[in-house]
């Protein structure tokens, strides 16, 4: 099975910062990356897909960069409704295996 | 629009099984790969597996074989995820995804919590 990791696992930032969060597969998956949003109690979002893709819907200060092992979710300028968790999950090979999770919180 | 509508929680006895059901209103049911994935309370996203409605093809992750069963209604344009031989550990949400391009699931159910205790 393909292993993703996440970097950080939890990240405390303001309104208005730039936010990075890092993905990695423990072999190469192309651009073969989606990055979702989840909210506590409620089903996930997908932000972001093919690695850069912006899914319909989803603002423009969510972008996405990466490809082979590495991969990188941008919020460019961070707005309330954005604290949340952010997962990663590869689309190269099923299993589809997740990140463990990033949890994004208010400083 | 299309939505997927999932059957409501259960509370199940350890080593029953559990058949939870996500029906797609709207759209093209069986063009699409629908994938399902569970949450334990307070965990990350787990991938258990996914069904090609067109292709009649299952495959699901190592952890759940011989245990995970998922099927689809063509006339009814529903998934189904049985999971038997149920643990405590298997107490979770569980959700249904429809999937496009690349595994990206852009469409989810509520999600479905079930529940394994004596």
């Amino acid at each position: 099975d393909i292993q993703m990791t996440q970097s950080p696992s939890s990240l405390s930032a303001s309104v208005g910062d730039r936010v990075s969060i890092t993905c990695r597969a423990s072999q190469s998956i192309s651009n073969h990356l989606n990055w979702y949003q989840q909210k506590p109690g409620k089903a996930p979002i997908l932000l972001i897909f093919a690695a850069g893709s912006l899914q319909t819907g989803v603002p423009s200060r969510f972008s996405g960069s990466g490809s082979g092992t590495s991969f990188t979710l941008t919020i460019s300028s961070l707005q309330p409704e954005d604290y949340a968790s952010y997962y990663c999950q590869q689309g190269y090979r099923t299993p589809y295996t997740f990140g463990p999770g990033t949890k994004l919180e208010i400083k | 629009q299309v939505h997927l509508v999932q059957s409501g929680a259960e509370v199940k006895k350890p080593g029953s099984s559990v058949k939870v059901s996500c029906k797609s209103s709207g759209g093209t049911f069986m063009n699409y790969e629908i994938t399902w994935v569970r949450q334990a309370p307070g965990q990350g996203l787990e991938w258990m597996g996914r069904i090609i409605p067109i292709l009649h093809t299952a495959d699901y992750a190592q952890k759940f074989q011989g245990r995970l069963t998922i099927t689809t209604d063509k006339s009814t344009s529903t998934a189904y995820m049985e999971l038997s031989s149920l643990r405590s550990e298997d107490t979770a949400v569980y959700y249904c995804a429809r999937n496009g391009d690349i595994a990206a699931a852009g469409l989810w159910g509520q999600g479905t919590l079930v529940t394994v205790s004596s």
